[in-house]
């Protein structure tokens, strides 16, 4: 079964250079939501788009935006990149609203130097 | 707001033997809930989740039980193995997005 797909895997960027993560969605599902987890730390919630338009904004800087795409997939970019920014950022899919799982990718780990 | 919590930042257990972790939960209008597991360096991956008209359900090798009165929620895996070692998280829906509070690491000891 397809899964959600990011990319990509691995990123290493530096200091206030800009980065873009993309986020390929499970078929169907109208929801992608974005998470960022430091170094031993829960997932924190950035933002979230239902049907392209965003649906929900958490702990996200100014310095990054995101959008999706008229195909479902997302982009997060980052901009003026911190060495705090560095983190596993998630992308999930589902169905909005239907209290039903989330499903996670795999991830995309970046590192500002 | 809601919040989560786990009772314990980690637990070891022994290979074979059977494993509970615990989560807390504020919202008493919370009407679904959700384990996931997440090993190092990968997403979080969905384990098993009930509804709030349940208290019991159960999986390959999981179970999870629901105590409305008390909010609570429990997973118990039984027959531990070393596949098992990874945090686990009991997120919350808020407004449609799941929350997540500080897992549970669990050890598998051979």
């Amino acid at each position: 079964a397809a899964g959600v797909i990011q990319s990509p895997r691995h990123l290493i960027k530096e200091k206030r250079e800009t980065a873009t993560l993309k986020c390929y969605p499970i078929p169907r599902h109208d929801t992608v939501y974005w998470y960022q987890q430091g170094p031993g730390q829960d997932p924190q919630f950035l933002i979230s788009f239902y049907e392209k338009m965003q649906s929900d904004k958490g702990s996200i800087p100014d310095r990054f935006s995101a959008q999706q795409f008229s195909d479902y997939h997302s982009e997060l970019n980052m901009s003026s990149l911190e060495l705090g920014d560095s983190a596993l950022y998630f992308c999930a899919s589902s169905w909005y609203g239907m209290n039903t799982e989330a499903f996670f990718g795999q991830g995309t780990r970046l590192t500002v130097v | 707001g809601e919040s989560v919590g786990l009772h314990l930042p980690t637990l070891s257990v022994q290979e074979g033997d059977n494993s509970i972790i615990n989560c807390a939960y504020s919202n008493s209008a919370s009407d679904y809930f959700i384990w996931y597991k997440q090993e190092s360096g990968k997403g979080p991956q969905f384990i098993i989740d009930i509804r709030s008209n349940m208290d019991k359900r159960q999986g390959q090798r999981v179970t999870v039980l629901l105590n409305k009165t008390v909010k609570h929620l429990s997973l118990q895996i039984a027959a531990t193995q070393p596949g098992d070692s990874a945090v686990y998280f009991c997120p919350m829906y808020q407004g449609g997005k799941l929350i997540f509070g500080q897992g549970t690491e669990l050890s598998v000891k051979p």
